[in-house]
């Protein structure tokens, strides 16, 4: 079975400083990876996602992650956080199927310092 | 419609009552999911439907719990004699992407049994 960890429960950052949040994943073949992004009183977004090819994924806002097969990590990373950034991230894993359900990490809430 | 909707996006009954939860997928989408998500933690898998049929109802928690599509778009979750323990905001996701399995939220029904 699939399972997803997120080490780092709350992470503060300054504006402008980078950012990593860390994302482990559990899954005996090829995942399908996510990570998505919740505001306080909105749905949850897609940031970006990985389910073949380079393991190096943009996605919106900035943020980037790269697929790591030998640490089965997935880790979130932004060059210059913005106030904006402050919010609850989630990392996901799927079995790699074109419909399935996907199991959730704990997440990890990050709050910006101006 | 241009997103994933769900109705009521409030919902306090009183333990014991029976309640249903609705949602509307993006139209044209076949697969719908619905998650749970308690306060401080990631989306909980609950059931997924491919067209009309529940596809993965292994989530359920317990017979309390049951979702139907009857048409293969709006799905209703019900939850018979509600418990303080049902307090949480249900998610429901929708996807139309063979291939990579990206699910789009709603904004989430928050139930409160008191």
């Amino acid at each position: 079975a699939q399972s997803v960890t997120q080490p780092d429960i709350h992470i503060t950052v300054s504006e402008g400083a980078s950012l990593e949040l860390r994302c482990n994943y559990s899954y005996g073949a090829t995942p399908y990876l996510f990570w998505y992004v919740q505001s306080p009183g909105q749905g949850l977004q897609l940031l970006l996602k990985y389910f073949s090819g380079d393991t190096l994924v943009q996605g919106i806002k900035g943020f980037e992650a790269e697929f790591k097969r030998s640490q089965s990590s997935f880790n979130l990373r932004k060059p210059s956080v913005h106030w904006s950034d402050a919010a609850e991230y989630f990392c996901a894993v799927g079995r790699g199927a074109s419909y399935d359900k996907v199991i959730f990490g704990p997440g990890t809430s990050l709050s910006v310092i101006p | 419609g241009a997103g994933v909707s769900q109705t009521p996006s409030n919902k306090v009954t009183e333990k014991g009552k029976y309640v249903e939860l609705r949602c509307d997928p993006i139209s044209g989408h076949t697969a719908l999911y619905w998650y749970r998500q308690s306060l401080g933690q990631g989306p909980e898998f609950l059931i997924y439907f491919q067209g009309t049929g529940a596809a993965d109802d292994s989530g359920l928690p317990n017979d309390r719990f049951f979702a139907v599509r009857p048409e293969g778009s709006v799905s209703t979750l019900k939850i018979q004699r509600t418990e303080r323990g049902d307090s949480a905001v249900y998610l429901c996701a929708s996807s139309n992407r063979a291939g990579d399995n990206e699910q789009f939220f709603g904004p989430g029904t928050r139930l409160t049994v008191l």
